[in-house]
């Protein structure tokens, strides 16, 4: 089982900041995708990035692979409220298509 | 379309006590995935069924949880006799084919007293 670690654990910012989160394995991935998950929720996948050097943006979202695919980061910008929720990154494996979730970042933006 | 429904949304019971979880999966999605996601923690999978069929239970707890998927649609979790460990949120999804991705329930909040 390849490891994800998300860091930090938790995030608590103001309306307006921006925030990064950071997932990162020691392994190196065929893809990994981010989900978001609000309270009382399921996860609810954002993207999926396969390629190494890898930028893909969804609104104020912005999503990195890193060149050797071992690790990604997820950039908010100008955060809103509706921004809270659990961060949660996840490898596919390419041959069984199972996911594999790190822990996630709590992300808490206040009004 | 409709989403993968699961009931019931929430569940007390006192250790040593059974219960059991339900899934509807979003129609027309052959796979589908129990997980259990621990607080603190990012989902892990349980079992896979392809159809009615298992497909990777590797990682279910066998000697006190059981998961069936007859018809090839429904499907129901049970534990019994649930211990402390077991507080959690369950999680079902489905998934049309490979090229598809996971949807997933909102889950069943369970707490062990």
């Amino acid at each position: 089982t390849q490891l994800l670690e998300q860091s930090p654990q938790f995030l608590s910012i103001q309306e307006g900041e921006n925030l990064t989160v950071y997932c990162n394995s020691s392994s190196v991935f065929s893809s990994l995708q981010w989900y978001r998950q609000e309270p009382g929720e399921g996860p609810v996948l954002l993207v999926t990035v396969v390629t190494g050097g890898e930028v893909k943006k969804l609104k104020r979202l912005t999503f990195q692979f890193g060149d050797a695919r071992k690790d990604s980061s997820l950039h908010i910008t100008a955060a809103q409220p509706g921004d809270t929720g659990l961060y949660l990154c996840a490898h596919l494996r390419s041959n069984d298509y199972k996911l594999s979730f790190g822990a996630g970042t709590t992300v808490t933006v206040r009004a | 379309e409709a989403g993968v429904a699961q009931s019931p949304r929430y569940k007390i019971i006192e250790k040593r006590q059974s219960v059991a979880f339900w899934c509807n999966p979003i129609s027309g999605h052959a796979t589908l995935y129990w997980y259990q996601q621990i607080l603190g923690q990012g989902p892990k999978l349980l079992i896979q069924f392809q159809n009615n069929g298992v497909v990777d239970d590797s990682q279910l707890p066998k000697d006190r949880f059981s998961a069936e998927r007859l018809k090839g649609v429904d499907s129901t979790l049970k534990i019994q006799p649930a211990k402390l460990e077991d507080s959690a949120v369950y999680l079902c999804a489905s998934r049309l084919n490979t090229n598809q991705p996971q949807h997933f329930g909102d889950g069943t909040r369970l707490s062990i007293l």
